[in-house]
């Protein structure tokens, strides 16, 4: 079974920029998450999907960060324009009926 | 708010001793324990978890010990490897439709020879 996947690998922007980040999830899982992972810290939650509608996204900054899932299946996070701050790893997940969730090796973003 | 505390922040370990890590946590609400193993420049594995029905869960070396009462969770890495050398998460979240994992701060483990 093939895992999350996600691209790009890496990305350097300048500040203001923006950026995107593509996410596949395991196929059949209906449950898809964005995390943010500041290097030396946790993931933290940015926006939760089920399906193709938005379960939370409370701590998602909405002035910058956007992401959708139209179809259900693959997701993209967008962030313009980006912060010195936002250099993190940003992480997809899907989860099983069974409440087990799969991470993606991410995608880290420095931004200069 | 913090809902999941984690110790220590970093722990060093001779190959074949015992690894431990600590959890607490707040809300009462959860009932999933997973604790998550991360080598760098990879995404968080699923290493072990557990559900508050039961005490403790064995898998390999890898075993968690849970304390409902006192809403606190342990790592126990048995006979460490050099290999096991990574950071480790632990993590809580409810059952349900808007169910999500609220992470500890980490701890990394450095085993050496």
């Amino acid at each position: 079974e093939a895992g999350v996947a996600q691209s790009p690998r890496y990305k350097i922007i300048e500040k203001r920029q923006s950026v995107a980040f593509w996410c596949n999830p395991i196929s059949g899982h209906a449950t898809l998450y964005w995390y943010q992972q500041i290097l030396g810290q946790g993931p933290k939650l940015l926006i939760q999907f089920q399906n193709n509608g938005v379960v939370d996204d409370s701590q998602l900054p909405k002035d910058r960060f956007s992401a959708e899932r139209l179809k259900g299946v693959d997701s993209t996070l967008k962030i313009q324009p980006a912060k010195l701050e936002d250099s993190a790893v940003y992480l997809c997940a899907s989860r099983t009926v069974a409440n087990t969730i799969y991470f993606g090796e991410g995608s880290w973003l420095t931004v200069v | 708010q913090q809902q999941v505390k984690q110790s220590p922040q970093s722990l060093i370990v001779q190959k074949g001793g015992i690894s431990i890590i600590n959890c607490a946590y707040e809300n009462t609400a959860f009932d999933y324990f997973p604790w998550y193993q991360q080598f760098p420049g990879k995404g968080p594995a699923l290493l072990i978890a557990i559900r508050p029905d039961v005490s403790e869960k064995k898998e390999g070396r890898f075993t968690i010990s849970f304390n409902k009462s006192a809403k606190q969770f342990s790592l126990h890495i048995m006979d460490s490897q050099p290999g096991d050398s990574a950071t480790y998460f632990c993590a809580a979240s409810f059952t349900g439709t808007a169910s999500k994992l609220t992470f500890g701060t980490g701890t990394r483990l450095q085993v050496t020879l």
